[in-house]
């Protein structure tokens, strides 16, 4: 079965200052890839989301995120953060069998303190 | 174009009683995804219908079932509630079953069980 591992819980970050989530996934073949954040009260909103093709995808909001094969990684970037990116992220997994939907497998997330 | 909602927002319910949460799918959308996020967790997939049938399942059990009906919203049940149902429970709806498809998520309602 896949996983999906953020390895930090919080991180905080400056306002203005640039910021990396990590995220790994193990499964055996290449799975597709999302990142959602999710505010206080708020449902999950997608980030942005990797298929096929180019290894570097852009989102909204201005976050990209850079898929690396060898590295069984997806990792989240941003080049400078604002204050309203205080968030809760997930990193997520999606395959599909062919026989029935499998959903989502989400990260635990990491949660995104901005420090004024 | 309306989104995902969900209802209640909130409930409070005590062991082994039942519930059932609502859920309106974004227009034009054919199939409605169902999670469990605890608190401090990332959501985890109970199951997934398309077009008024159950098309996954993920690691839940049986007392946990669902319904969706013909214009497309859906209902989530639980039988015997447990203390660790306490969850926030979301809804979310795409156009097909491939997990390539966007999934957009409602708000949630956030079930405390006593």
């Amino acid at each position: 079965a896949q996983s999906v591992t953020q390895p930090d819980i919080h991180i905080t970050v400056s306002e203005g200052a640039s910021l990396e989530l990590r995220c790994n996934y193990s499964y055996g073949a290449t799975p597709y890839l999302f990142w959602y954040v999710q505010s206080p009260g708020q449902g999950l909103q997608l980030l942005l989301k990797y298929f096929s093709g180019d290894t570097l995808v852009q989102g909204i909001k201005g976050f990209e995120a850079e898929f690396k094969r060898s590295q069984s990684s997806f990792n989240l970037r941003k080049p400078s953060v604002h204050w309203s990116d205080a968030a809760e992220y997930f990193c997520a997994v999606g395959l599909y069998s062919g026989g029935g939907a499998d959903g989502l497998t989400f990260g635990k997330g990491t949660h995104l303190i901005i420090q004024p | 174009e309306t989104g995902v909602t969900q209802s209640p927002t909130h409930l409070i319910k005590t062991r082994g009683q039942q519930v059932t949460l609502r859920c309106s799918s974004q227009s034009g959308h054919n199939t409605v995804s169902w999670y469990q996020q605890a608190l401090g967790q990332g959501p985890q997939f109970i199951f997934q219908y398309y077009r008024e049938e159950e098309n996954g399942r993920g690691n839940f059990p049986p007392r946990f079932s669902g319904l969706q009906f013909p214009n497309y919203s859906s209902e989530l049940n639980v039988n015997a509630l447990e203390l660790d149902d306490s969850a926030l429970y979301l809804c979310a709806s795409s156009l097909g079953l491939r997990a390539v498809n966007e999934q957009f998520f409602g708000p949630g309602t956030r079930l405390t069980v006593l």
